[in-house]
């Protein structure tokens, strides 16, 4: 059974950084592509970045290009999302997502708040 | 960038009606177009892929049709589990981009 979890979303001030984590499990994770997609509160979807194969190439949105990066840790089969220089617009659910056919496997999102 | 526009924005449905939901894209793109269902408060869930495929376990009232910039989502006889949010997303050049969304109620 494919599970993602999301962890490590808060409250916090402009300009700080976070990390957010996604677990996962039921699948060789080295295999697939690793995305992470936001929502802010009431609106659409919007892909962040992704990574393939375990960290052979990474991608980023216009909009956190520079301030995010994405990395895996093979061994644990964890994916990251370094957060840094946050904006108020960056406010919303942070998903992690599998890339097979489309977005096959997604995790239950996990909230980050940006605000003073 | 790829710009993904979804109409209509609203769709009024009742058990049993088809419904279509149309995505067209700035620019033309192959076969990588997705769609995707979401409910409150939950994670999308692919429908879609490769314009056209059926992912596991999807009903077979939902098809994808379409090609270069302009793309449906067809709901055959509407049931009561599919009033939620659609979103069409392109993944053949990055950066990946979702339409605005398309939400079906009653």
């Amino acid at each position: 059974q494919v599970h993602l979890v999301e962890s490590g979303g808060g409250v916090v001030q402009p300009g700080t950084s976070l990390r957010l984590s996604c677990e996962a499990s039921g699948f060789d994770f080295n295999n697939y592509g690793m995305n992470w997609v936001r929502q802010a509160p009431g609106k659409g979807l919007e892909w962040v970045a992704n990574m393939w194969f375990g960290g052979t190439s990474e991608n980023y949105a216009d909009s956190v290009k520079g301030r995010f990066t994405i990395s895996s840790d093979s061994s644990k089969t964890t994916l990251f999302l370094q957060m840094d220089s946050l904006r108020v617009e960056d406010t919303a659910v942070y998903y992690c997502a599998r890339k097979y056919t489309g977005f096959d496997q997604w995790g239950q999102g996990t909230l980050v708040t940006v605000s003073s | 960038d790829i710009q993904m526009t979804q109409s209509p924005t609203t769709l009024s449905a009742s058990v049993g009606d088809r419904v279509t939901i149309t995505c067209r894209a700035s620019q033309t793109i192959s076969n990588w177009l997705a769609w995707y269902q979401q409910k409150p408060g939950k994670a999308p869930k692919l429908l879609i892929y490769k314009i056209s495929i059926p992912e596991s376990g999807v009903p077979l009232r939902f098809s994808g049709s379409g090609s270069g910039t302009e793309f449906t989502l067809t709901i055959s006889n509407v049931q009561p589990d599919d009033f939620a949010t659609y979103y069409c997303q392109q993944y053949d050049t990055y950066p990946w981009t979702f339409g605005q969304g398309t939400k079906v109620d009653i």
